[in-house]
């Protein structure tokens, strides 16, 4: 089944404790987002991934590192979290600039 | 920064009822995405178009490029139609930049 996962799907966790979120698809796509949702503001890039070795900026991308050392995976990593990285994040990929994007199921992180 | 407005933010209409939710953006463009996020929070990609109009089942999308507008439509409403409905647009020569509006919670009366 073609399917993008997340994991976890949910974590709480403290100030300043180093968190990577996992993010994998089965499709072989070339592009790969990371985006996060909040109350009012909507969906908002943090970063996206146009192939291996090669990733960008979003809207939002401060406090956050990502890596594409493989195609499959497109891991989120948060070096010191904070309060305000609070969030629901959805990873999502497709397989070109414009073509429909499939997304994982989200991940609630909650940052005390 | 708005690049993307959509409206109403919030519609609620009867079952069987006729539905448009509006989407402007301010930017250009090479492809408009409509997204419906149901309650329990998956997001699931409807349409991604450049031009015209594209129908699947009760849905239609429509996108204006010189007005830089598109409509979601939905005919014959349902109860199972209620969730959130995400409008993005995707800026040429960007790679995989996306700018999304804030959505349309719609909610389906029996």
């Amino acid at each position: 089944e073609a399917q993008v996962t997340q994991n976890p799907r949910y974590l709480i966790t403290v100030t300043g404790k180093k968190l990577t979120v996992t993010c994998s698809q089965n499709m072989n796509h070339e592009y790969m987002s990371w985006y996060r949702q909040d109350p009012g503001l909507g969906l908002r890039q943090i970063y996206y991934s146009m192939n291996v070795e090669v990733t960008d900026k979003g809207d939002v991308p401060e406090g956050y590192k990502v890596s594409r050392k493989e195609k499959r995976n497109f891991p989120l990593i948060l070096e010191s979290p904070s309060p305000n990285q609070t969030s629901l994040y959805f990873c999502a990929s497709a397989s070109g600039a414009v073509y429909e994007q499939y997304f994982g199921p989200g991940t609630r992180l909650t940052v005390t | 920064k708005n690049e993307v407005e959509q409206s109403p933010q919030n519609l609620t209409a009867q079952e069987g009822e006729f539905i448009t939710i509006n989407c402007s953006y301010s930017v250009g463009i090479s492809a408009l995405h409509w997204l419906q996020q149901h309650p329990g929070g998956g997001i699931v990609s409807l349409f991604m178009l450049s031009s015209g109009k594209k129908k699947h089942g009760r849905l239609i999308a429509t996108i204006n490029i010189q007005e830089k507008h598109s409509s979601l439509h939905i005919t014959a409403s349902h109860p199972r139609d209620s969730a959130v409905y995400i409008c993005a647009v995707t800026p040429p020569g960007t790679g995989n930049q996306f700018y999304f509006g804030t959505g349309t919670s719609l909610t389906v009366i029996p």
